[in-house]
């Protein structure tokens, strides 16, 4: 079964403080990796796929990069505009429809 | 086109009551999904269709759940006799299967709160 991992659960950070999220994932077969952004009460909004490892992913002050077990999604020098939650999910090869696995999230809350 | 659709946006029912959400994806995409997400957990794969066709059903959506994709365009997802674990955001998504490209494009979901 595929499992997506996500930590920490809860980041607080202060304005231009960087950091990264992690995401770890345990797939049969890895068709893509994506990284969505939810403000709350919200749907997810698309952020970046990841197909193989060594990839990277720039937008704006988000970067995003996968390894063979894991990805990561760096803030830099973050805004307070940059709060959300963001998730990760997996699409497996054999997946049916190419349905994705998500993460529980990473609650993010930028300080000024 | 102004992305995937969802009405309506918050849902308040009582117990044992039936009801029904829409969902009008992007124009173009073929794929079809249903999630469903509760408070501080990422959402969860319910049913997809490709076209009019419901390809695969989740065991999450138990005989209470419908759902349907008249002419492969807009989709309605019913839930009957709703109980109160019912009670979360249920989200629709849309994707191409065109250029490669495997990434579903969300809605702003439908939020249910059975009492």
């Amino acid at each position: 079964e595929d499992q997506v991992t996500q930590s920490p659960e809860a980041l607080r950070l202060q304005e231009g403080e960087s950091s990264s999220l992690n995401c770890s994932y345990t797939v049969s077969g890895l068709r893509g990796l994506f990284w969505y952004r939810q403000d709350p009460g919200k749907g997810p909004e698309f952020l970046f796929t990841l197909y193989s490892a060594g990839e990277e992913k720039e937008k704006e002050r988000l970067k995003a990069t996968l390894t063979k077990k894991e990805s990561f999604l760096h803030i830099t020098a973050p805004k307070p505009e940059d709060s959300a939650t963001y998730l990760c999910a997996v699409q497996a090869i054999q997946a049916a429809g190419n349905k994705l696995t998500f993460g529980g999230g990473t609650r993010v809350l930028v300080k000024p | 086109d102004t992305g995937v659709s969802q009405d309506p946006r918050h849902k308040i029912t009582k117990r044992g009551q039936n009801v029904t959400f829409r969902c009008d994806p992007i124009s173009e995409h073929n794929r079809l999904y249903w999630y469903r997400q509760t408070l501080g957990q990422g959402p969860e794969f319910l049913t997809y269709f490709q076209n009019e066709a419901q390809l695969e059903k989740s065991r999450l959506l138990s005989d209470r759940f419908s759902a349907e994709r008249p002419k492969g365009s807009f989709s309605t997802l019913e839930i009957q006799r709703t109980e109160q674990g019912d009670s979360a955001m249920y989200l629709c998504a849309s994707s191409s299967l065109k250029g490669g490209h495997t990434e579903a494009f969300f809605g702003q979901g439908t939020r249910l709160t059975v009492v």
